[in-house]
């Protein structure tokens, strides 16, 4: 079956470290996302790429990075610049140009700052 | 630019009782429009979808109008259950695919 994988679900980082939330898709979708959620909150654009070695930042992307260098995967770090990463992480991917499909999304990473 | 206003959660409600979740928009040209649907714990999935005016979206008992006039996408349900409890989310896209905009989520809550 086709569908975007995110791993880890569960991911404990400490103050000062990077870490890197993995997403992998196999429909063949040239578009993919990522987005933070935090409680009780809607979902903010962190980034996005439309293609390989291409990606744009959203709404929020200061102390995250991201590379599209495969067209099936779009890793995400959440580096030491970011001030409060607790939050969940969602990643999705779409076929671009055809925005009446909206999107597929992951089952997300939940990431907590120990 | 473009925007979408969800009604403000949370909504509580009896089993079997009727469902309506506010959603209006605001697009240039012909958007498509969308719900989501996020459990606890889980990534959101795709509740419906309208992709024209007047279109009406189906799936699982709920249903949305695409409403041009009132740039509106109203979701609604005859009659709840408990396992309906979630997060639901109203988004649009531009005809040129591009980003989906989300509404803020609006919570239900349904109890026995």
């Amino acid at each position: 079956d086709g569908g975007i994988t995110q791993s880890p679900k569960y991911l404990f980082r400490k103050e000062g470290q990077n870490v890197t939330l993995s997403c992998e898709q196999n429909l063949n979708h040239d578009a993919m996302y990522w987005y933070r959620q935090d409680p009780g909150q809607g979902l903010r654009l962190i980034y996005y790429s439309q293609i390989v070695n291409d990606f744009q930042k959203g709404d929020i992307a200061e102390g995250y990075s991201v590379s599209r260098e495969k067209k099936e995967s779009f890793p995400l770090t959440v580096t030491s610049a970011q001030k409060n990463p607790t939050a969940f992480y969602l990643c999705a991917s779409s076929i671009q140009g055809q925005g009446w499909g909206g999107y597929t999304f992951g089952s997300g990473t939940r990431l907590t700052v120990v | 630019g473009n925007s979408v206003t969800q009604m403000e959660g949370p909504v509580t409600l009896s089993e079997e009782a009727f469902l309506t979740i506010n959603c209006t928009y605001t697009a240039t040209g012909y958007p498509s429009l969308f719900w989501y649907v996020q459990y606890p714990g889980e990534g959101l999935q795709l509740l419906l979808k309208a992709t024209k005016a007047d279109d009406k979206g189906s799936n699982k008992g709920f249903e949305a109008t695409y409403r041009k006039e009132t740039t509106s996408f109203h979701l609604e349900k005859g009659s709840v259950q408990v396992s309906d409890s979630a997060v639901y989310f109203c988004a649009l896209s531009d005809q040129r695919g591009g980003k989906l905009i989300f509404g803020q989520g609006t919570e239900l809550s349904v109890k026995p």
